[in-house]
């Protein structure tokens, strides 16, 4: 089945850029997404990138895209304290097929 | 707009107990998904709903998880009876169909049994 899997965890210092990883296994995916969990809330939608792009940016946020690899990165410019939290990456595979497969997260922890 | 709204937020019961899980979808969406979040599994998808009919439940882990749509906006998660392994945090999630589709999580419903 499919599988997309992420660091557990990164460390910067405030005003750093960031660098998230993400490797999935479904050469059929059609859109990537990334999210961010803060402690005892929900998902919340950063940024998606359509799988026949290879760049995506908004804002302090780059969405890096190597489908060949099937690599995904997001990197956070600037990075703040109020950037730390949990980042998910997560896939939607071929049309028709609409359930998100999630990696496991990459805690980010912002020192100032 | 208010976003997708899940209630209780908080859930504490005793093993044996029936649990019943709501969501309310954002105006205008016409799907639902009920996620689980442990940190043993990770993020799992346990049943999708599109217009109100269940398309996906091969997530859901056994006869004693039901799911229910009884209307367009709204949809209920039933554990009977619960049992400590199903302590975890429901998240359900709205979004409309299309090909650009997104979905929109709620804040969560932490369940813990006892």
């Amino acid at each position: 089945g499919e599988d997309v899997e992420q660091s557990l965890f990164l460390s910067v210092r405030e005003g750093d850029s960031s660098v998230i990883n993400c490797t999935y296994t479904d050469s059929s995916s059609t859109y990537l997404y990334w999210y961010k969990q803060e402690p005892g809330a929900g998902l919340q939608l950063l940024t998606y990138i359509f799988s026949n792009m290879d760049m995506k940016q908004d804002q302090r946020l780059t969405v890096l895209l190597n489908k060949k690899d099937k690599h995904l990165s997001l990197r956070i410019a600037d990075t703040q304290t109020g950037d730390s939290a949990i980042y998910f990456c997560a896939e939607r595979g071929a049309a028709g097929r609409r359930a998100l497969t999630f990696g496991s997260g990459t805690r980010l922890q912002v020192q100032p | 707009d208010a976003g997708v709204i899940q209630s209780p937020r908080h859930e504490v019961t005793e093993m044996g107990q029936e649990v019943t899980l709501r969501c309310k979808l954002i105006s205008g969406h016409n799907s639902l998904f009920w996620y689980r979040q442990t940190m043993m599994r990770g993020l799992e998808l346990l049943i999708y709903f599109n217009n109100n009919v269940p398309i996906d439940d091969s997530g859901m882990p056994e006869d004693r998880f039901s799911a229910k749509m009884p209307n367009a906006s709204f949809s209920t998660l039933k554990i009977q009876p619960s049992e400590p392994r199903d302590s975890a945090v429901y998240f359900c999630a709205s979004s409309q169909t299309g090909e650009r589709e997104t979905q929109y999580f709620g804040p969560g419903t932490r369940l813990l049994v006892l």
